[in-house]
């Protein structure tokens, strides 16, 4: 059974505290990525990933941090230096870089709240 | 830098009714553009990816069309339902861009 997962559902940080959202696939994507969405708001991209051992910075990547050490995992880890980040963190994936034929595949997302 | 605009920004309408999603952006040189559907606390569906060499798509009671020079995208929902009620979102992705610039969204209920 093919996806992305995303764990956990629902996740509570306190004040100066990092967190590391859990993003897995097992759909053979090269490519990945982290979006955040905030109410009344389009999704941001915050990092991608078009291989193993690289990433880019999105539009928002400050106080945020993430690695590509195997194909089908990519975390985002939410560091202290972030202001202001709860919201609903969206994981996606596509098949290949180039060509722009690829649709992404998102994950059912991580409510994250500071306390 | 590109921009994706949707309007309305919500929409309801009865039951059975044919209705239209808009979608416009402001730089027409783009790979493709998608729609997706988002339902409440949940990730996005993709509903319909159109190419830039394409004018639409159809999937099942869903018509999307592109008209790229105007910068202009439409959603056909046929016969809508209440299980149509959601969000919906358009995305482009910028021609030479890895990334998908995302509009706000159309929310839509759809009342029986």
């Amino acid at each position: 059974d093919g996806g992305i997962t995303q764990s956990p559902k629902y996740l509570f940080r306190k004040e100066g505290q990092n967190v590391t959202l859990s993003c897995e696939q097992n759909l053979n994507h090269d490519a990945m990525y982290w979006y955040r969405q905030d109410p009344g708001q389009g999704l941001r991209l915050i990092y991608y990933s078009q291989i193993v051992n690289d990433f880019q910075k999105g539009d928002i990547a400050e106080g945020y941090s993430v690695s590509r050490e195997k194909k089908e995992s990519f975390p985002l880890t939410v560091t202290s230096a972030q202001k202001n980040p709860t919201a609903f963190y969206l994981c996606a994936s596509s098949i290949a870089k180039g060509q722009g034929r690829d649709t992404q595949y998102f994950g059912p997302g991580t409510r994250l709240t500071v306390l | 830098k590109q921009e994706v605009t949707q309007i309305p920004a919500a929409l309801s309408v009865p039951e059975g009714e044919n209705l239209v999603l808009n979608c416009s952006f402001t730089d027409s040189a783009i790979y493709n553009l998608q729609w997706f559907r988002q339902d409440p606390g949940k990730g996005l569906t993709s509903l319909l990816l159109i190419q830039s060499s394409q004018r639409e798509q159809t999937s099942g009671r869903l018509n999307a069309s592109l008209d790229k020079s105007s910068g202009r995208s439409t959603l056909y929902i046929a016969a809508s339902q209440p299980g149509d009620s959601a969000t919906y979102l358009c995305a482009v992705r910028p021609g030479g861009s890895e990334k998908l610039v995302f509009g706000k969204g159309t929310k839509l209920t759809v009342n029986p």
